[in-house]
């Protein structure tokens, strides 16, 4: 199955920009699309984005479309997140995902432990 | 949009008990459902995909059934370590349901 690690979470304030990243190993990275999916503090599982292996198809949910932009580098395997005019109710934890080699099915394979955001004054 | 509604929200079960945890979504999905365990403080973990596959490493006591609108989780005999909230979502639409947390 392999593993996921993100990394790049931490306070910010609202209208502030932050990374994360995500970096995969034990698995081949550059077959499979990925995701980032978020949970804020005692909440349910929100899908955030997507891209699939040749990050020729991307996708976003409306709450972060034109904020968020995903890429990924399959050389570094690494996948990322740009996370740009942040708002309070971003304030979640942020996970990222392993998906299958077909990006329009979205089964979220593995996950990793996730990234704490939180979006305050 | 398809929207997924689970019953109960919340369960209290023993250890040994057998448990069913309902999913329905708002227009037919085929069986393009899939089903997490969330353990407390812990990642999601992916335990049946499309309805009623069991996920590898996943045990056995954990079925899927369902197809339509209307989706089962069972876990035939529960374990201490299966007390958790438990999701399931719609794989084209990546939309989750509000999830059931099992409780002792």
């Amino acid at each position: 199955e392999g593993q996921v690690v993100e990394s790049g979470g931490g306070l910010v304030q609202p209208g502030r920009s932050l990374r994360l990243s995500c970096a995969a190993s034990g698995f081949t990275f550059g077959d499979h699309a990925m995701y980032w999916i978020r949970q804020a503090p005692g909440k349910g599982l929100e899908w955030v984005s997507g891209i699939s292996w040749n990050s020729g198809s991307i996708g976003y949910a409306d709450s972060v479309k034109g904020r968020f932009t995903i890429s990924r580098d399959n050389a570094k395997n690494s996948l990322y997140l740009q996370m740009n005019s942040l708002r309070i109710e971003d304030t979640a934890l942020y996970y990222c995902a392993k998906g299958g080699t077909d990006y329009g099915d979205y089964t979220f394979k593995s996950w990793g432990q996730g990234t704490l955001v939180t979006v305050s004054s | 949009d398809i929207q997924m509604t689970q019953s109960p929200s919340s369960l209290s079960a023993s250890v040994g008990d057998r448990v069913t945890i309902t999913c329905r979504a708002s227009q037919s999905i085929s069986f393009f459902l899939n089903w997490y365990q969330q353990r407390p403080g812990k990642a999601p973990k992916l335990l049946i995909y499309a309805a009623s596959s069991l996920q590898s490493g996943v045990p056995s006591r954990f079925s899927g059934s369902g197809s339509g609108t209307d989706f089962t989780l069972t876990i035939s005999s529960l374990q201490p370590e299966d007390f958790a909230t438990y999701f399931c979502q719609h794989t084209y639409s990546r939309r989750f349901g509000p999830g059931t947390k099992l409780e002792i």
